[in-house]
This record gives structure tokens, C-alpha cells and sequence, in this order.
């Protein structure tokens, strides 16, 4: 199975600075197959960016994603109290499909 | 609108099993897979499997082979994931969400597993 790892495990920021979130891939990932997906406490994951950089319906411009083939990037350009949570990226190319293990995004 | 709505919370003994359900509405349940993704307290997401709501085919992640079960009832629109053997460390949150090719926007509310002597 294809290991993704995520980086920083933690990142400290405040609101209106610009985040940038690592996820690297030990093997290419066919078709760019990797989501993005943002999780708060007590709530199911969010699906923010797929195929590296579509973003899903209604999420802000604000998010941007971006790469190929083994490493990968979620941008969140100003951000805001809403924002601060644990981000999740998912490669779904290859079988079995796997999740890094996130990056606290915290004040 | 698109809704899943997962079975309520569940506490078994070591050495049993347990079936959750993933009640789906606002939607062609045929068009779209059930995908299962499970969380243990206080760790990360973990990929189980998913079926093809449409034939029935699916894949599981070969941790769970041969003790988990994901099945379908399309007359009422119901995923099931059913896994045997329980242990402590499968103490965790486990959701259901829609999607093709991955999980997608929709996932159900997750339904907490507690195994426990």
C-alpha cells in the first residue's frame, strides 16, 4: 500500500497568515488521485480539494491545492477561526486506498 | 438533499461482532458506492473498504479480510458493515460516506464501536 506522509504533524499559525500543508507519497499517484479533507472535533471528515486541485462544491477559493505525482500541497491562503482543525490527505489511485496521518492546524 | 444517517452507538464484548447500518436518502443509491472509514479515539482516519452499490462487487483493505462484511440493501437504500471477532483495538468511530472512485462530500455521523470487557 502506498504510505502518505504528512508535514508539518503540527502547524501554528494565526488568523489572516497563509498555510501550507505537505503531503508526500512514497510511489506516484496514478492520476493524481489525492483528496484533501478537513476534520474538526466530533465531526465526520470534510472533503476540501480532489484530484490535487478541484476543489469540492461550496468551499471557499480560499483553499487550493496543488502537485503531482509524489508530493502534493493544500494552500490556505488567509486564514480564518473556522480553519483551524486537522487536515487529512487521501490517495485514492491505487488499492488499498490509504490516509496520511494529518496535520493539526492550530492558533 | 443528500442524507446518510448511521446506526446509534453499540458496545460489545471481545470476540463478538457488530453490524453497522448507513441509512442513505436524496439520492440514486445505485449511482454511487458505500465507502467505510474508521477512527480510534484520538488517531487518524483509516480506510476499511468499499462496495458497489450498482453489483454488489467490493474491496476491503487487507487488515479487515475475512472479518469484515459490507453489504447493501438497495429496496432500502441501507449500507451495512458487519465485522466479527471484535478486539479492543477496534474501539473507534466508524462512517460510512458516499462517493465514486472515493469518498466523496457525503458521509453519514459516524457510529462509535466500544469493545470492552
Amino acid at each position: 500500500e502506498i504510505v502518505l506522509t504528512q508535514s508539518p504533524d503540527t502547524l501554528s499559525l494565526s488568523p489572516g497568515e497563509r498555510a501550507t500543508l505537505s503531503c508526500r507519497a512514497a510511489q506516484t499517484i496514478a492520476n493524481n488521485f489525492l483528496a484533501w479533507f478537513q476534520q474538526k472535533p466530533g465531526q465526520a471528515p470534510r472533503l476540501l480539494i480532489y484530484t490535487a486541485s478541484t476543489r469540492a462544491t461550496g468551499i471557499p477559493d480560499r483553499f487550493s491545492g496543488s502537485g503531482s505525482g509524489t508530493d502534493f500541497t493544500l494552500t490556505i491562503s488567509r486564514l480564518e477561526p473556522e480553519d483551524f482543525a486537522m487536515y487529512y490527505c487521501h490517495q485514492y489511485g491505487h488499492s488499498p486506498s490509504t490516509f496520511g496521518q494529518g496535520t493539526k492546524l492550530e492558533i | 438533499q443528500v442524507q446518510l444517517v448511521q446506526s446509534g452507538a453499540e458496545v460489545k464484548r471481545p470476540g463478538a461482532s457488530v453490524k453497522v447500518s448507513c441509512k442513505t436518502s436524496g439520492y440514486t443509491f445505485t449511482d454511487y458506492y458505500v465507502y467505510w472509514v474508521r477512527q480510534a479515539p484520538g488517531q487518524g482516519l483509516e480506510w476499511m473498504g468499499w462496495i458497489n452499490s450498482k453489483n454488489g462487487d467490493k474491496y476491503y483493505a487487507q487488515k479487515f479480510q475475512g472479518r469484515v462484511t459490507m453489504t447493501t440493501d438497495t429496496s432500502i437504500t441501507t449500507g451495512y458493515m458487519e465485522m466479527t471477532r471484535l478486539t479492543p483495538d477496534d474501539t473507534a468511530i466508524y462512517y460510512c460516506a458516499r462517493g465514486v472512485g472515493a469518498p466523496g462530500m457525503h458521509w453519514g455521523q459516524g457510529t462509535l464501536v466500544t469493545v470492552s470487557s
